[in-house]
């Protein structure tokens, strides 16, 4: 069974600290989509990797995709509150649909 | 353009009626997906429609569930007989082709959180 699983699962942190996200997977899939969601709302996109050594920045997040290892990161910069949501990333192995990690929900106290 | 545009946004069933969840994809988009969120969990893939066609329902329960995308409308996830169980945010996607081509995105629907009493 295809497992994509993340940590960590809930992370709380301090405005201004940096923290990494880390995202594995078990097949092999040679790209990697990194969601936002906020409470009672959708997901919103915020990166698509897709190829082994991609590197997408925005603003205070940035993601890597390593396909060989099967582990992507989401690296948070001088986290501010308004990051606070759930973080999910996603691999399509070559077919018709998404799955999905498990979230890290992240909340940045002022 | 519009997003991808669910209704309703909130439905309250009692056990055993029906539900009817609603979904117009992005204009040009002719993929249609349907994911299940129960609560602090992440989406389950439950089934892929292009146009008039079922692709992928592999993650749609056997019985109670059935989805459609006719050629005019928009993409229906019809519950029956309702359960408690059934309780969840569903949510649609959808992408102008198949998402594992190219840089292909697929772009969710605000969902429909339904809750059975």
């Amino acid at each position: 069974e295809l497992k994509v699983e993340q940590n960590p699962l809930f992370l709380s942190m301090q405005e201004g600290k940096n923290y990494t996200i880390y995202c594995n997977y078990s097949t092999t899939s040679d790209r990697l989509y990194w969601y936002r969601q906020d409470p009672g709302k959708s997901l919103e996109s915020l990166f698509v990797l897709l190829s082994n050594g991609a590197v997408k920045q925005e603003g205070r997040l940035m993601a890597s995709l390593d396909t060989k290892a099967r582990l992507s990161t989401l690296h948070i910069t001088a986290a501010v509150h308004d990051l606070s949501a759930t973080y999910f990333c996603a691999v399509c192995p070559g077919g018709n649909q998404f799955y999905f990690g498990t979230g890290t929900s992240l909340t940045v106290i002022p | 353009n519009a997003g991808v545009m669910q209704n309703p946004r909130h439905l309250v069933r009692r056990r055993g009626q029906e539900a009817r969840l609603r979904c117009s994809p992005m204009k040009g988009h002719s993929h249609v997906y349907w994911y299940r969120q129960l609560p602090e969990e992440g989406l389950k893939f439950m089934v892929y429609l292009q146009k008039e066609n079922i692709i992928d329902e592999s993650g749609m329960p056997k019985e109670r569930f059935s989805a459609e995308f006719p050629k005019e409308g928009p993409s229906i996830l019809r519950i029956q007989q309702v359960v408690r169980g059934d309780s969840a945010a569903y949510f649609c996607a959808s992408s102008p082709r198949i998402i594992d081509r190219g840089n292909t995105e697929a772009f969710f629907g605000q969902g429909t959180r339904l809750t059975v009493v």
